[in-house]
């Protein structure tokens, strides 16, 4: 069974500054299907950024981006010029290839404040 | 319709009865997905349609919860005999298909006293 670590229950950035938020997971599948999700107070997740596992580019969503280190099973998110609206739980999550286990394995979350 | 629609947004009930928890999934969307998240929790996942296959339940507690999806449309999360520990906040999500990106509802928190 694959899962997912995010080692850094809390984090804190000033506004306008640039933080990275980690992830790790561990799987026996070559490709697979790694995302960030937003979860404002709202309570809804919304999709950050989907990253495809045999793509080597990193992807990037405007101020997002992500680190992708296959070898090392490393999935870091950057928030570029951090913004209030960013102020969020971010959650990691794995979604495997293989058809009848398509469900998200969760990471526990990182609480991002942003400090004005 | 434009999202993921979930109701009721907040449910309180007393502890034994039933409760039934509604998703509408954005039109079209083939995969249907039920997460659960206690208070400060990350995701539990809990039972998963796709299409005409047969629902992944691997991820239900216990037998008191069950889900049907209708027409391959509409789900309801039924739990019966409600606990406390069962409060949390329900999350429905769907996919347009295999390997698709899934989009979550706003969820249904749920409080058993």
């Amino acid at each position: 069974a694959q899962t997912v670590t995010q080692s850094q229950p809390e984090m804190s950035v000033q506004e306008a500054e640039t933080v990275t938020l980690s992830c790790t997971y561990d799987t026996s599948e070559s490709d697979y299907y790694l995302f960030w999700y937003k979860q404002p107070p709202s309570r809804q997740m919304i999709l950050v950024i989907r990253q495809e596992a045999y793509k080597q580019q990193n992807a990037t969503e405007n101020r997002f981006s992500v680190n992708f280190q296959k070898a090392a099973k490393s999935f870091s998110l950057k928030i570029s010029d951090s913004q209030l609206g960013d102020a969020a739980m971010y959650f990691c999550a794995y979604r495997s290839p293989n058809f009848g286990n398509e469900k998200l394995t969760f990471g526990t979350g990182t609480r991002l404040t942003i400090i004005p | 319709g434009a999202g993921v629609s979930q109701s009721p947004s907040n449910k309180v009930t007393e502890k034994g009865k039933d409760v039934e928890l509604r998703c509408d999934p954005i039109s079209g969307h083939t995969a249907l997905y039920w997460y659960r998240q206690s208070l400060g929790q990350g995701l539990e996942f809990l039972i998963y349609f796709q299409g005409n296959s047969a629902p992944d339940k691997s991820g239900l507690p216990s037998d008191r919860f069950s889900a049907e999806r209708t027409g391959g449309s509409v789900s309801t999360l039924t739990i019966q005999r409600t606990q406390q520990e069962d409060s949390a906040v329900y999350l429905c999500a769907s996919s347009l298909d295999f390997g698709n990106t899934i989009y979550f509802g706003e969820g249904s928190w749920l409080t058993v006293v």
